[in-house]
This record gives C-alpha cells, sequence and structure tokens, in this order.
C-alpha cells in the first residue's frame, strides 16, 4: 500500500520568515495531493491541493509543488503569521480516493 | 451549513461500556470514513464506506463497527469500550476526486 512520510514533525519560525514541509510517497499511481490545517480543538481542513498533472499551485501565501519522479511534494507558506501556526498534514490519493496521510507537521510561528 | 456534523463532542465511557458516534453529512458524497488521532501517530482510519450499503476496513477497525444505511449517516459503534480507545475521533466525507470534509471530532475517554 500508499506510504507517506511528512518532515519535519516540528517547525519553529518567526512571523515573517518562510516556512516549508515536504512529504514524500512511495506509490507511482498516487495522483492527487491534498494539505490540511489542523487548529487546536478542531478538525482538519482542506487549505491546497496538486493534482499529478501540476507541478505547482499557489493561493496567495501558500503554494505547493510535486515533483512525480522523485515522488515528493512540499508545501510552502510565506511570509508566516501567529495564525498559521498549526498542525499541518500532507496526504497522498490514488484509484480508491481513500488519503493515506502522513503523520503531521506542529507548525510554530512566533511573534 | 452544509458539512460534517458529528455528536457528542465530548464523552467519557467506562470500560466495557458500548456506544455509538453519530457522523452526518449533508453534502451528498459517496465516500465517508472514521478516524482516530492519538499524539503522535496522525490520522489513522478505522473504517470506511464507498457508498450506502458498502463498508471496508481501514488500519485499525478491530473494537469498531460500522453501518452505511443512507448517504448520509455513517455512525461507529465501539463494542465493548476499552482504555486503548480513549482518543479523538474524526468522521470525515468526499465526493470522488476531491478532498476531504472533516468534523469536528469527538473528544472520548474510557475509564
Amino acid at each position: 500500500g500508499e506510504n507517506v512520510e511528512q518532515h519535519p514533525s516540528t517547525l519553529s519560525v518567526q512571523e515573517g520568515d518562510s516556512a516549508v514541509i515536504k512529504c514524500t510517497y512511495s506509490d507511482s499511481a498516487s495522483n492527487y495531493f491534498p494539505w490540511y490545517k489542523q487548529e487546536l480543538g478542531k478538525g482538519p481542513q482542506l487549505i491546497i491541493d496538486i493534482r499529478s498533472n501540476v507541478g505547482e499551485k499557489k493561493d496567495q501565501r501558500i503554494a505547493v509543488t510535486l515533483n512525480k519522479t522523485a515522488k515528493h511534494f512540499s508545501l510552502h507558506i510565506t511570509e508566516t503569521q501567529p495564525e498559521d501556526s498549526a498542525v499541518y498534514f500532507c496526504a497522498a490519493v490514488g484509484g480508491s480516493y481513500i488519503p493515506t496521510f502522513g503523520r503531521g507537521t506542529s507548525l510554530i510561528v512566533h511573534p | 451549513n452544509a458539512g460534517v456534523t458529528q455528536t457528542p463532542k465530548f464523552q467519557v465511557l467506562k470500560t466495557g461500556q458500548s456506544m455509538t458516534l453519530q457522523c452526518a453529512q449533508d453534502m451528498n458524497h459517496e465516500y465517508m470514513s472514521w478516524y482516530r488521532q492519538d499524539p503522535g501517530m496522525g490520522l489513522r482510519l478505522i473504517h470506511y464506506s464507498v457508498g450506502a450499503g458498502i463498508t471496508d476496513q481501514g488500519e485499525v477497525p478491530n473494537g469498531y463497527n460500522v453501518s452505511r444505511s443512507t448517504t448520509e449517516d455513517f455512525p461507529l459503534r465501539l463494542l465493548s469500550a476499552a482504555p486503548s480507545q480513549t482518543s479523538v475521533y474524526f468522521c470525515a466525507s468526499l465526493q470522488g476526486g476531491g478532498g476531504y470534509t472533516f468534523g469536528s471530532g469527538t473528544r472520548l475517554t474510557v475509564v
């Protein structure tokens, strides 16, 4: 089955810095890669996604890149703000439509 | 508001008791899933359903039952609660090819 590795497990940055979270996947059949943000006490929320026919996607301060050859994808957050502090999960999805999640990255943005 | 509704939000059970965690979605999504979230373990899939009348086991199904009699509802039953089932439980739904919409979670403590 699919295996998703996510790094780092914890990331601490100063407000205004950039943050990068990286994930690798094992199944070349995976073709959809969503990212979720989980704030304290809440359920995860989809923030951005990318499909295998696209190399990069941006939405304001967040962007996701995908390298199909290397089987890795990354989340980039620029100009971080304290409200970006949360746990972020990556996932890989193939034909079954059921995601395989990474273990999560706790992002802490210090004011 | 459209989305995934989970009840209850909090529950304390005694070892050996049974209970049902409720999940309902009003988006006419085909797929519904139950996850448990434990510190350092990420999101682990318990059971999932690809449509009314169809369910399947995920990564950690032991001790849990599900049924899907309607598109909207996907209850999770704990047959005989154990302390190891203390966790936060999330229900999620998706339409094939898209990302999950998660509920707000049920925090369960088994004493």
